[in-house]
């Protein structure tokens, strides 16, 4: 099993260009998460979608948009890039909203913007 | 506000010796509690969890946490370190109740030198 799938796996961007970052996962997990992670900062939630069909922003939402296109796949979208974007973003699933389950995570992506 | 501390940035400990690596988490009722590992230019790890049960929770790689709730700690053990443990290390606890999602620690850089 692939468990959660990232593409790409780096990229640079220009100030002001935009990119849709995908994320597929193959457990049949109801739950998916975006997160970017900064040096010194840890990891920080950017949007989540609890269940097909709803997602809801997480700490720093701003400069980014989701979509759940179904169950298995949820897109994160930069539509005007800015180097503040600089980061390495993860992608992860859940079987459910609630309950003692942990996350699985992808193996991210490294993002520059110039 | 629930919050999970990692009290200590880096821990260094020499090969062959027993390592802890520490965790607190302030968050209310009965939470899940996990750890994960990263490896340089990788997603994270699931490594183990308490979900009820016997304090001490043993894991994958020779890990071992100790839950102690009058003291609201997580803490992450092995009896003797190897120079592949070195990676950085998240502490991870999910609410029971309904708002769900994980909240992470900052992170624990552990360093094993030969």
């Amino acid at each position: 099993n692939a468990g959660v799938t990232q593409t790409p796996k780096f990229q640079v961007l220009k100030t002001g260009q935009s990119m849709t970052l995908q994320c597929a996962q193959d457990m049949n997990h109801n739950s998916m998460y975006w997160y970017r992670q900064d040096p010194g900062m840890g990891l920080r939630l950017i949007y989540y979608s609890a269940s097909e069909g709803t997602t809801d922003k997480g700490e720093v939402p701003n400069g980014y948009n989701v979509s759940r296109l179904n169950k298995r796949e949820f897109s994160l979208r930069l539509e005007s890039a800015a180097p503040s974007q600089t980061s390495v973003y993860f992608c992860a699933s859940s079987p459910e909203r609630v309950g003692p389950y942990g996350y699985t995570f992808g193996s991210g992506t490294r993002l520059t913007v110039v | 506000a629930q919050s999970v501390a990692q009290p200590e940035d880096q821990v260094n400990v020499a090969e062959g010796n027993p390592l802890t690596v520490k965790c607190t988490y302030s968050v209310s009722g009965n939470p899940y509690l996990f750890w994960y590992v990263q490896y340089p230019n990788r997603g994270l790890q699931f490594l183990l969890k308490y979900i009820t049960g016997d304090n001490l929770v043993k894991g994958s790689y020779g890990f071992e946490a100790e839950f102690n709730k009058s003291q609201t700690s997580f803490h992450l053990k092995k009896p003797s370190a190897l120079v592949s443990d070195s990676a950085l290390y998240f502490c991870a606890v999910r609410p029971s109740s309904n708002t769900g999602k994980l909240i992470f620690g900052q992170g624990t850089t552990l360093q094993v030198k030969p």
